[in-house]
């Protein structure tokens, strides 16, 4: 069974400031994805990462992948209170059919 | 842009009602999802359908069933709605492979 776990589950930051999560998960899977959801609102899809060693960047974010440890990052540079929201990590099974979820880590940007 | 629409955004129904959640996409996708995300929880998948007529179950599907008579549309069905399916109902749907694009979710209150 197919296990993902984020860490922290709750980032509190100052705007500024840089910061990791971190999304581990626990069968080999060379598909994951990153989504946001801003309160009361549906998941909205950040990054798609298909392959060992996929780096993707957008603005003040950036996803990378690393396959053999099973490992996904999402780094946040010179956080801005817009980027407040709750972040997911998604892994794909590898008949492409299923999505397994993190929990989620929920950030706060603080002025 | 990809649409999926989903029938209401808030519905309070009553305890053993029979209860239709009903999602829509626009973009011609082959696979469809049903998610219930609770807090504490994260994202839980229900049923999942990879064609007209064929469904899946996910990791929680007692309690529930699915339809898919036609490709934009997949619903979800509470036979006999009980409190603990209280919860936020998110469709998704997405060409194979790719990311899943997510509805705005319905929450659902069951009393």
């Amino acid at each position: 069974e197919l296990k993902v776990e984020q860490n922290p589950l709750f980032l509190s930051m100052q705007e500024g400031k840089n910061y990791t999560i971190y999304c581990n998960y626990s069968t080999t899977s060379d598909r994951l994805y990153w989504y946001r959801q801003d309160p009361g609102k549906s998941l909205e899809s950040l990054f798609v990462l298909l392959s060992n060693g996929a780096v993707k960047q957008e603005g003040r974010l950036m996803a990378s992948l690393d396959t053999k440890a099973r490992l996904s990052t999402l780094h946040i540079t010179a956080a801005v209170h817009d980027l407040s929201a709750t972040y997911f990590c998604a892994v794909g099974d590898n008949a492409g059919n299923m999505l397994t979820f993190g929990g989620g880590t929920r950030l706060m940007v603080k002025p | 842009d990809v649409k999926v629409t989903q029938s209401s955004r808030y519905l309070v129904k009553r305890t053993g009602e029979k209860v239709f959640l009903e999602c829509v996409q626009d973009m011609d996708h082959e696979n469809m999802f049903w998610y219930r995300q609770d807090p504490g929880l994260g994202l839980r998948l229900i049923y999942f359908s990879y064609d007209v007529k064929m469904k899946e179950k996910g990791d929680i599907p007692e309690g529930y069933s699915v339809s898919r008579e036609k490709k934009e549309r997949f619903s979800l069905i509470l036979e006999s709605a009980s409190t603990n399916q209280t919860s936020m109902y998110l469709c998704a749907s997405r060409e194979s492979y790719n990311e899943q694009f997510f509805g705005p979710g319905t929450r659902l209150t069951v009393l």
